[in-house]
Formats: C-alpha cells, structure tokens, sequence
C-alpha cells in the first residue's frame, strides 16, 4: 500500500507563475517530508525539507508546506522556469523497527513542465 | 567532486545470467543504499549498508545481494536474472542515518533483462 502518494503525474505551467506540486501521506510516525528533483538520466538531488514539527520551509524560490491534520504537503516553486522542468518526488523519513537509521519512501512522482 | 559513480550506465542480460552493479561514492559516508525505479513508480529500497562490514535489507530484497567490505564500494549482485529485476537501479549515500540527512544518489544503471 502507497504510504506516500503524489497523484498528479504531470503539471505544465507558464513561465514566471507558481508551480505547486501536491503530495498526501498515510503513516503518520513520518519523520521528515523531502522533496527530490529528477532530470532524464540522472539521479535524484535533494531540493528542499521539513520536519514534521514545522508548518513551512522556505529556501529561495521554493517553499514546502505542511498540514499535519491533513497528512498534505505541498511544494510552490516561484517563480517558475524553464530550467525546473524535471520529475519532482515526495519522500518521507521513518525509523527501521524503531530503530535510529531512517529509510526513505518515496512517492511516484510529478513530472513538472515549465513552458517559455 | 565525482560524489556517487555508478558503473555501468547501461546493461541488458539475458535470463539467468548474473552480474554486479558496482557503486563508489568519495564523500566518506558511512551510509550507503540500493534502490530500484520501475516505471512510473517511486524508488524502493532494495538493500542499505550502516558502514563497512554492515547490510540489512531493504523492502524489495528477494533476487539480490550486497557486501560493503569498505566505505567508498557497495555492489550489487544479481545472481539468477529475471525478467522482473528490468528496472533503473539506483545508489545512494549519506553522512548519517539520521531523518533530516538528504541522501546523495548516482546517475543510475539502465538495467534490461530478456
């Protein structure tokens, strides 16, 4: 079962309007919500985060948000450009058996296009 | 700064045959990991490293193996291929295990099995 869900496969926005990209969770031992941005053969790189103690984190252009009750994060990108065209993933931390190393899960991904 | 290498890029395997993704990172981490992306699918965790000497499995396991016998190299070993393992596998690695350490992947391996 999707503990972490992103549901829109695809989002195509404008050049200079906001991008937002959604992305709903089941388990809430959650740690810390990431959010990884992916070019075509490449690797993922990490882009942004949040505890989940925190309701907002803000780093240049891109901000995630978080509503607890919701088990909702969201991630704006401000403005939008053609360079952040890329697979955007949604992934959560939690403990293995409890113990002190995380594992990473990850959604399915949204695959962002920034038209000129 | 090469950060993760993940060798080879692309590979196609006939059915039963077995072979080792091999992955180097030179940031010294102590922890590295395993995933596969099948498509349209997020990334699972196959198998992850704590540091040398140290594996546990992840949550898609069955049909591989690893072994961690320094801190730079953590293979991956497929024994008898399917074709169930095609996927785009990828490593990663980071400082720590701790929640809020992002991790660090390579540009993947392109696995075919036919």
């Amino acid at each position: 079962d999707q503990q972490v869900k992103q549901n829109s496969p695809s989002l195509s926005v404008q050049e200079g309007r906001i991008s937002i990209l959604n992305c709903d969770y089941t388990n809430s031992m959650f740690d810390y919500f990431l959010w990884y941005k992916k070019y075509p053969a490449e690797g993922p790189t990490f882009l942004i985060s949040i505890s989940s103690i925190k309701d907002k984190n803000e780093d240049g252009r891109f901000t995630v948000f978080l509503n607890k009750s919701a088990k909702h994060l969201s991630l704006h990108i401000v403005p939008s450009q053609p360079g952040d065209s890329a697979v955007y993933f949604c992934a959560a931390t939690s403990s293995f058996s409890g113990g002190s190393n995380y594992k990473l899960t990850f959604g399915k991904g949204t695959l962002l296009t920034v038209n000129p | 700064n090469a950060g993760v290498t993940q060798t080879p890029k692309f590979r196609i395997l006939k059915i039963g045959q077995s072979m080792t993704l091999q992955c180097a990172q030179d940031m010294n981490h102590n922890y590295m990991y395993w995933y596969r992306q099948d498509p349209g699918m997020g990334l699972k965790l196959i198998y992850y490293s704590v540091g040398a000497g140290i594996t546990d499995k992840g949550e898609v396991p069955n049909g591989y193996n690893v072994s961690r016998s320094t801190t730079e190299d953590f293979p991956l070993r497929l024994e008898l291929a399917a074709p169930s393992q095609t996927s785009v596998y990828f490593c990663a690695s980071s400082s720590q295990g701790r929640s809020n350490q992002p991790q660090h992947f390579g540009d993947g391996t392109r696995l075919s099995i036919l």
